[in-house]
């Protein structure tokens, strides 16, 4: 079925520790999106990017990372892990750069929690 | 202004009544808008699109009021399986902005 993969469905990470969030989608959309969702905040863009090979941050940059070495791919990595990014991460992509057009499809999200 | 305001609700209805949340922008450029459905601890999905004066798709009505800047989504004949979070979405400067969401709960 066509879509987003995300992996892992759900993480504990000790606080200090690297993780990467993976996403994939088979879809040959040219832009992804990541963001992080807490509760009373709402979605928040952490990283984007328009087509591979560039990335761009959004709201929320600090303390991750990303990389678009191809089309189907973009993970996230959090160097080193505080409790602060303790979220719901979900993966996204649109076929236009934006989103105006045919808006995201996400992914069904990474529950991290740092301890 | 916020870029996307929606009232947090929740709203709470009884099954088969009709109910209406009201989303308001600041971006007078935007010429497109979704609705996106988000079922608890789950991803976004794409309800509507909604590119002139507005969409329709069976029992749920989207309309813009483009000179008061708000989007609005209907919702008839209200089921449970309804009750999720609604979350309003504009385009702006190349990125989908969300709104909060507005929470609906269908009850018996």
């Amino acid at each position: 079925i066509a879509g987003i993969t995300q992996a892992p469905t759900s993480q504990i990470l000790a606080a200090g520790r690297r993780m990467t969030l993976r996403c994939t989608q088979d879809m040959r959309h040219n832009a992804m999106y990541w963001y992080r969702q807490d509760l009373g905040l709402g979605l928040r863009l952490i990283h984007y990017s328009n087509t591979a090979g560039t990335t761009g941050k959004g709201e929320v940059p600090d303390g991750y990372s990303v990389s678009r070495a191809n089309t189907d791919d973009f993970p996230l990595t959090l160097a080193s892990a505080v409790p602060s990014q303790t979220s719901v991460y979900f993966c996204a992509s649109s076929d236009s750069a934006g989103g105006a057009v045919g808006g995201y499809t996400f992914g069904s999200g990474t529950r991290l929690t740092v301890v | 202004r916020k870029e996307v305001e929606q009232d947090p609700g929740p709203f709470n209805v009884p099954e088969g009544a009709t109910v209406a949340f009201n989303c308001t922008y600041s971006n007078s450029a935007s010429q497109s808008f979704f609705w996106y459905r988000q079922d608890c601890r789950k991803e976004p999905k794409l309800l509507m699109s909604v590119y002139s004066s507005g969409n329709e798709d069976g029992r749920f009505t989207a309309q813009l009021n483009r000179a008061s800047q708000y989007i609005s989504l209907l919702i008839r004949d209200s089921k449970l399986s309804d009750s999720a979070t609604y979350l309003c979405v504009v385009p702006l400067t190349g990125k989908l902005i969300f709104g909060q969401g507005t929470t609906l709960q269908v009850k018996p």
